[in-house]
């Protein structure tokens, strides 16, 4: 079974931190997602990579940068963290790109807190 | 732009009740259509794909179509249950070799004992 792993379930940070959320696949998976979610807005893209050192803005990616040295690895970058960034924010893996087939396997998230 | 909508937002039925759950999109340049379940506080569980070319996948007691050319897709739960309470989540994959999925905002289910 794919395996997506995130560093924390639950996060407590304060206004103007630097924040760094992890993500880690076990499938050898080419491409990685971040998204957030937030009550009735659904999720929202943030950013996402097709490869190492690869990375491409999403439909929200101000407030946040993104880092894949790699291949298993995805962290989302807030550089300083703001209270309207309080969110779930959860991370996805996808194999590379097969059109019609193609679906992506979800962290549990985590549930960020600024202050 | 793609949009995709989820009707209902909520919805309360009793336990054994036959359910749909609609989800509708504007752009019919899709590859495919995906329902997911998210727990509460927890993440999303792949349900059932359907690929631009089909109209219906089935998994047990969960039945899911597509047309495409209406821009439309139902999730239909049979002899609903308890442990079926989540939310639903529809999405469709974009064209383009983006991986995009574009998400609608959800349907939360409750199912009464």
């Amino acid at each position: 079974d794919v395996k997506v792993t995130q560093s924390s379930r639950y996060l407590v940070k304060r206004t103007g931190e630097k924040v760094f959320l992890e993500c880690v696949q076990d499938m050898d998976h080419e491409n990685m997602f971040w998204y957030r979610q937030d009550p009735g807005l659904g999720l929202r893209l943030i950013y996402f990579s097709y490869d190492v050192k690869m990375k491409e803005k999403g439909d929200i990616p101000e407030g946040y940068s993104v880092s894949r040295e790699k291949k298993e690895r995805f962290s989302l970058i807030l550089e300083s963290a703001s209270t309207n960034q309080t969110s779930m924010y959860l991370c996805a893996s996808s194999p590379t790109w097969g059109g019609g087939t193609d679906t992506q396997y979800f962290g549990p998230g985590t549930r960020l807190t600024v202050l | 732009k793609q949009e995709v909508t989820q009707i209902p937002a909520a919805l309360s039925v009793p336990e054994g009740e036959n359910l749909v759950l609609n989800c509708s999109f504007t752009d019919s340049a899709i590859y495919n259509l995906q329902w997911f379940r998210q727990d509460p506080g927890k993440g999303l569980t792949s349900l059932l794909l359907i690929q631009s070319s089909q109209r219906e996948q089935t998994s047990g007691r969960l039945n899911a179509s597509l047309d495409k050319s209406s821009g439309r897709s139902t999730l239909y739960i049979a002899a609903s249950q308890p442990g079926d309470s989540a939310t639903y989540l529809c999405a469709v994959l974009v064209a383009g070799n983006t991986g995009k999925l574009i998400f609608g905002q959800g349907t939360t289910l409750q199912v009464k004992p």
